[in-house]
């Protein structure tokens, strides 16, 4: 039962222009919300979070978008650069107890092409 | 300075044997886990545990231990290795409380087995 789906397994965008990462998550207990970057030989670095009583959460060039309704979740980067190329995970988690118990997606590879 | 580092990286061995995996954190965190990243890319969490005491216990063959001799470590041995055990593992700790749910990973130990 795959709970957290990035149906996107890559992306490709321009350097300077906006990249979209999409996720969807299906157990409505899910309250935290995390991304996650990974470079290859790596372990996947915190990126920013957004909790379900936001719907909006901004750190410099990254903000996340929540849709509760939707059971969606984007992050979106502006501007891209190539950098950033790395493979994105979603990640949903419930707040509290065993608070760091997440449930990953199986992420996408961003590419930031300069 | 490495704020979670595990020992080895790369582990090739034959099926049947055991093996292990070290962890350690310097980052005064108070929970560490094991995660497995299998073939399909998903991370998945394995076990956590929280001043040595053994808190998430997923449904992971008993021939999979985890043994935390204090907060800082959190090693995991495996038992009579088989195939499907081929995948990165990932160590990761967390605070305990506000930020629980952020996870600070090491950078992968690639099991193969032959």
């Amino acid at each position: 039962d795959q709970q957290v789906k990035q149906n996107s397994p890559s992306l490709s965008v321009q350097e300077g222009r906006i990249s979209i990462l999409n996720c969807d998550y299906t157990n409505s207990m899910f309250d935290y919300f995390l991304w996650y970057k990974k470079y290859p030989a790596e372990g996947p670095t915190f990126l920013i979070s957004i909790s379900s009583i936001k719907d909006k959460n901004e750190d410099g060039r990254f903000t996340v978008f929540l849709n509760k309704s939707a059971k969606h979740l984007s992050l979106h980067i502006v501007p891209s650069q190539p950098g950033d190329s790395a493979v994105y995970f979603c990640a949903a988690s419930v707040w509290g107890t065993n608070a760091g118990k997440s449930t990953f997606g199986d992420g996408t590879t961003l590419t930031v092409k300069p | 300075d490495t704020a979670v580092s595990q020992t080895p990286k790369y582990l090739v061995t034959q099926m049947g044997n055991d093996k292990s995996i070290k962890c350690e954190q310097n980052l005064g965190h108070d929970t560490m886990y094991w995660y497995k990243q299998d073939s399909k890319k998903f991370l998945k969490i394995m076990f956590s545990y929280n001043n040595k005491e053994l808190i998430i216990n997923e449904t992971v063959p008993n021939r999979f231990s985890p043994k935390s001799p204090d907060k800082a470590h959190l090693n995991l041995h495996i038992n009579s290795l088989e195939l499907g055990d081929s995948a990165v593992y990932f160590c990761a700790s967390s605070l305990r409380g506000a930020g629980a749910n952020v996870l600070t990973f090491g950078a992968g130990s690639r099991l193969t087995v032959l």
